[in-house]
């Protein structure tokens, strides 16, 4: 079956670096998406890696390994309003996305 | 403001009753979803439409049926409610690649009773 792993919970302190790690498996791969879902409201995106490497917007990175069905996505200096839950997704071979069941990322003063 | 308009946004119905939930795109995106978010779990594709006239089913389709008339609405509905498809449901859309990723309406959350 598909699969896309990712820790259910994480903390972090303000103007610190988390790092959310996403692993996947599934039939086939077009590109993989995270996106941000503050609580009562819709997912956002965030960023799309298709090849292997990093792709940096601002304060957020996100970096693909295909081989190892491996992403993660980097959140640097750390704000209070970055609290909210990170989805991990991944376009398999039908198309179709894939989705994680997410990420609850607390940030603490 | 270019988006994705849902409703309504929260609804209470009765088990056994018909409801549709509305959806509206005026970014001329020819691809839409439906999608459930329940706790715990990742979002689920209940029905989706790669282009006006064309509609394919889901991960979860069962109890769901939808329509694709035209580029803008792609109304969502339930023949009969059963409690299990108490959820918040969320449509979204997409252009041709995929560097933008989806956009997601605001979602409707609904309860069957």
């Amino acid at each position: 079956g598909q699969n896309i792993d990712q820790p259910t919970e994480m903390t972090a302190t303000e103007g610190a670096i988390v790092q959310i790690n996403c692993t996947y498996q599934t039939s086939g791969f077009n590109g993989l998406f995270w996106y941000q879902q503050h609580a009562g409201e819709a997912p956002t995106f965030l960023s799309y890696n298709v090849l292997d490497g990093l792709e940096e917007k601002g304060r957020f990175s996100s970096f693909l390994s295909r081989s190892k069905g491996y992403s993660y996505l980097l959140l640097k200096e750390l704000q209070m309003k970055d609290s909210a839950s990170y989805l991990c997704a991944v376009k398999d071979s039908n198309y179709q996305l894939i989705w994680g069941a997410g990420t609850k990322l607390i940030i603490k003063p | 403001i270019a988006g994705i308009t849902q409703a309504p946004t929260s609804q209470i119905l009765a088990a056994g009753r018909r409801m549709t939930l509305r959806c509206t795109q005026d970014m001329r995106h020819n691809a839409m979803y439906w999608y459930r978010q329940d706790l715990g779990l990742g979002l689920r594709l209940i029905h989706y439409s790669n282009t006006a006239g064309t509609t394919g089913k889901g991960e979860v389709p069962d109890g769901y049926s939808v329509s694709r008339a035209n580029t803008d609405d792609f109304p969502l509905t339930l023949a009969s409610a059963v409690p299990s498809q108490t959820s918040v449901y969320f449509c979204a859309s997409s252009d041709q690649g995929d560097s933008n990723g989806y956009t997601f309406g605001s979602g409707t959350r609904l309860t069957v009773v």
